[in-house]
């Protein structure tokens, strides 16, 4: 079974904090995904990565900002964290698939989550 | 633009009644859609997808899903519902040859004793 590990499951920090979620998954995915989750809004994606080194922005990327280095580790960066970005996030990874070259087919498989709170 | 509406945000039913969460979509093009599921305190996980052929999908666990494209439609079913059924389920469409999946808000179900 495929595998994504989130680093931290509950974190708290201070605004204007520089904040890390790093996200690994073991299953050689070439597309990686960050959303955030919030009650009655469903999930947004922040940004997503199609190959190391390569970054596309989500419907709200305003205030982060994701590194990928390694095939199998996206990180999330919140660059001066504020209070609306208390939330849940979460990672996700999916093949790209032959077919579809870009892996819309293809399922997205989760991690649990990091719920950040930001006081 | 694409889009996803989940018509209901919460369904309360009985054990061993039948349930359906409804979901439909907006799309100019081809689509691909998903159901994933959400227990407490975990990430989503995949119930059933329509890719293509049939247009009647099921899962592993008596989850079924029927896409109509007249309707643009793809309501997720269940005749007999269990305990541990209780959870979140999220509809999701993507678009063929796109990377983006559009995730709908969620219908929470609570099946109760």
């Amino acid at each position: 079974d495929v595998k994504v590990t989130q680093s931290s499951r509950y974190l708290v920090k201070r605004t204007g904090e520089k904040v890390f979620l790093e996200c690994v998954q073991d299953m050689d995915h070439e597309n990686m995904f960050w959303y955030r989750q919030d009650p009655g809004l469903g999930l947004r994606l922040i940004y997503f990565s199609y190959d190391v080194k390569m970054k596309e922005k989500g419907d709200i990327p305003e205030g982060y900002s994701v590194s990928r280095e390694k095939k199998e580790r996206f990180s999330l960066i919140l660059e001066s964290a504020s209070t609306n970005q208390t939330s849940m996030y979460l990672c996700a990874s999916s093949l790209r698939g032959q077919k579809d070259s870009r892996g819309s087919n293809q399922p997205q498989h989760f991690g649990d989550g990091t719920r950040l709170s930001i006081l | 633009a694409q889009s996803v509406t989940q018509l209901d945000s919460q369904v309360p039913v009985f054990e061993e009644a039948p349930v359906e969460l409804r979901c439909n979509y907006s799309s100019s093009v081809s689509v691909y859609l998903f159901w994933y599921v959400q227990y407490p305190n975990q990430g989503l996980q995949l119930l059933l997808k329509y890719l293509s052929g049939s247009t009647l999908v099921e899962s592993i666990n008596g989850f079924e899903a029927e896409f109509n494209k007249s309707q643009t439609s793809f309501h997720l079913r269940k005749p007999s519902v269990h305990i541990s059924d209780t959870a979140e389920y999220f509809c999701a469409v993507s678009h063929t040859g796109g990377f983006k999946t559009i995730f709908g808000a969620g219908t929470r179900l609570f099946v109760k004793a």
